[in-house]
């Protein structure tokens, strides 16, 4: 079984700051890692994945994530955040088995202030 | 280019009524599955399908149906509406239903159903 846990559910920082979104998750076999934005009154998007190779991902507007095998972690970072971040940010992780099926952690709302 | 179409937007419900969720997408994906999101959930499977006449079960199935007669349609049933199923559902869709490890998800806008 697979899971994971995003250990904030909300996130504020200032315009130009750094954050980082916090995921840890749990399986009994090989991940596979993303994180998906969700913006206001809309569908969720792709940010970015980590099948396998490098552990830092780099993804779309700025966003980068580092997979951490011995934490079993997939945190979120941006080095200089914008209004235009604030959405809501799912990290998810699939086992990679055939039709596999994809497990949501619970959210985090990144809300950027000017 | 459309992607994936979900309708209605916003819809009201009484307890013990039925209605469908329609969901569509013209991207010829074999993958499609609906979510239901809820506050401090996450996002949960319902039911997914692999390819046209193939349905299984997800995370939270009980008071839903879903058939797949085609490959660009996948309606969500709701048989007898209850308050539980107050929620914001979304339906999405992969190119390949081998794996989604390499073909991502894509997400209609979402449907919010009320039930009082």
């Amino acid at each position: 079984a697979q899971s994971v846990t995003q250990l904030d559910s909300q996130v504020p920082v200032f315009e130009e700051a750094p954050v980082e979104l916090r995921c840890n998750y749990s399986s009994s076999v090989s991940v596979y890692l993303f994180w998906y934005v969700q913006y206001p009154n809309q569908g969720l998007q792709l940010l970015l994945k980590y099948l396998s190779g490098s552990t830092l991902v780099k993804g779309i507007n700025g966003f980068e994530a580092e997979f951490n095998k011995s934490q079993t972690s997939f945190h979120l970072r941006k080095p200089s955040v914008h209004i235009s971040d604030t959405a809501e940010y799912f990290c998810a992780v699939s086992d990679g088995t055939s039709y596999g099926k994809l497990t949501f952690g619970q959210g985090t709302i990144l809300t950027v202030h000017p | 280019n459309a992607g994936v179409t979900q309708t209605p937007k916003f819809q009201v419900l009484k307890t013990g009524q039925s209605m469908t969720l329609q969901c569509a997408q013209d991207m010829n994906h074999e993958y499609m599955s609906w979510y239901r999101q809820d506050p401090g959930m996450g996002l949960r499977l319902i039911h997914y399908s692999v390819g046209a006449g193939i349905t299984d079960q997800g995370e939270v199935p009980n008071g839903y149906n879903v058939s797949r007669s085609t490959t660009e349609d996948f309606p969500l049933r709701l048989l007898s509406a209850a308050p539980s199923q107050t929620s914001v559902y979304f339906c999405a869709s992969s190119y390949s239903g081998d794996t989604l490890v390499n073909s991502p998800l894509h997400f209609g806008n979402g449907t919010r159903l009320t039930v009082t």
